[in-house]
């Protein structure tokens, strides 16, 4: 079975853009959660997705969003973006959220 | 959920037993123990997860105390490929939307030597 898969895996941008991330669970999974992971500091939850809805959030402010589709894959978006949003960004799948997470590899951002 | 507390870092010769600890006093009936590791700039993997009952698989064994209140990741024959942070964390495993309430510490920097 594939594992989770993540799109782009690096990414520069400058202040003030935008980004969208992407991510593929594995096939059968309908959870996603998202993971920003910063130097120095552990996961911090972002958001979890199941069934197209979003289930959870984390403290994180409006700029940060995101969606599921039909399929089950999930994108993230960053607005405006800045500087402290550089970071490992992960996403995890899992059959329906409260079983064993699975990580992709993650999307490094860096933000000029 | 509870929160782990974990050494910063270990060191480990390769061929050895890498023994990484991790307490969690405060950890509820219904929360199990996790454990990930995450290779340099790469994603977490799983490793192993258990309740009470001690575990093993093809990667590693874990020791849940009879309190649960500690566990112990042993990974036998330790590899230079084995140098990582590892992760503890507890979690209720039951419930579904947990994960926000995770905590993911800094883990513990474990150094497989030559």
């Amino acid at each position: 079975k594939a594992g989770v898969t993540q799109t782009p895996r690096y990414l520069i941008k400058t202040r003030g853009q935008q980004v969208t991330l992407s991510c593929s669970p594995i096939s059968g999974h309908r959870s996603v959660s998202w993971y920003q992971q910063t130097p120095g500091q552990g996961l911090q939850f972002l958001f979890e997705y199941f069934s197209e809805t979003q289930r959870n959030k984390g403290n994180f402010p409006g700029r940060f969003s995101g969606r599921q589709f039909s399929n089950s894959r999930s994108e993230m978006n960053v607005s405006t973006l800045e500087l402290g949003d550089s970071a490992l960004y992960l996403c995890a799948s899992s059959l329906n959220g409260q079983e064993t997470q699975y990580f992709g590899p993650g999307t490094r951002l860096l933000v000029l | 959920d509870a929160k782990t507390t974990q050494p910063p870092s270990m060191d480990c010769a390769e061929g050895r037993a890498a023994n990484l600890p991790c307490n969690h006093s405060t950890i509820s009936g219904n929360e199990y123990v996790y454990w990930y590791r995450q290779i340099h700039s790469q994603g977490p993997q799983y490793i192993i997860h258990g309740l009470k009952n001690n575990e093993t698989n093809e990667m590693a064994s874990l020791i849940i105390t009879e309190d649960r209140k500690s566990s112990t990741l042993i990974l036998p024959h330790a590899t230079l490929r084995d140098t990582a942070v590892y992760y503890c964390i507890v979690r209720v495993a039951t419930r579904a939307g947990n994960n926000r309430k995770l905590i993911w510490g800094l883990g513990t920097s474990l150094a497989v030597n030559p």
